[in-house]
């Protein structure tokens, strides 16, 4: 137990459905990012929240839509994706601010699937 | 802009034998450096972390880490492997004095397999 609660665990969806991803943490942190981990490739990072207010987004498409309503939930909408788009996506949170080292606590991962 | 790299994809090590996992990173400060395990199907677990003082650091499950400045180094080590450390390994970086966000840099991974 990571103190970080990813669901669903797996995710089948075809390329017109629209589902959602959804992250909680209880360890008190004030980030919260999602990374995406395909096979062979390393792992990439999508969006960060501080505070609730997002500060990284490395030029994701917009079939991947996130939302942070408060410092401890971070969804990621999904929206007419693509079979290349199959994948672990990992939720993460840290503690930022002076006097911190910000390690990264990791979910344990959502599969999903397109097809 | 900060990088790390780990040059094996898969190191190959018998159980009771030691084994080293190999990390470099660049970043224009000093670096807080960390190593992290994922199991297959798994999220990514925390080892250790490097931060400042004692250039060897301890962490989970046996494995500890030297940092060297010099060689931009910070390679996991453990002495005697079991055959339940066979995962993937990732090394990252952080500049504490990067403003530009709270990024962790992190390296391609590296496939540890321990044969009994």
């Amino acid at each position: 137990e990571t103190g970080v609660t990813q669901t669903p665990r797996h995710l089948v969806m075809g390329m017109t459905n629209k589902k959602s991803l959804k992250c909680e943490q209880h360890l008190g942190h004030n980030a919260m990012y999602w990374y995406k981990q395909s096979a062979k490739k390393p792992l990439e990072l999508m969006f960060v929240y501080n505070f609730k207010e997002q500060t990284e987004n490395n030029s994701v498409p917009s079939r991947f839509s996130p939302e942070c309503p408060n410092s401890s939930h971070l969804f990621l909408h999904l929206h007419t994706l693509q079979p290349e788009d199959s994948a672990l996506y990992l939720c993460a949170s840290s503690q930022e601010g002076q006097g911190t080292t910000g390690e990264l606590f990791f979910g344990e991962g959502s599969r999903l699937t397109v097809l | 802009a900060q990088s790390v790299a780990q040059p094996e994809d898969q190191v190959n090590v018998a159980e009771g034998n030691p084994l080293t996992v190999k990390c470099t990173y660049s970043v224009s400060g000093n670096p807080y450096l960390f190593w992290y395990v994922q199991y297959p199907n798994r999220g990514l677990q925390f080892l250790l972390k490097y931060i400042t003082g004692d250039n060897l650091v301890k962490g989970s499950y046996g494995f500890e880490a030297e940092f060297n400045k010099s060689q931009t180094s910070f390679h996991l080590k453990k002495p005697s492997a079991l055959v339940s450390d066979s995962a993937l390994y990732f090394c990252a970086v952080r500049d504490p004095y990067n403003n530009a966000g709270n990024m962790l840099t992190f390296g391609g991974g590296t496939r540890l397999m321990v044969k009994p």
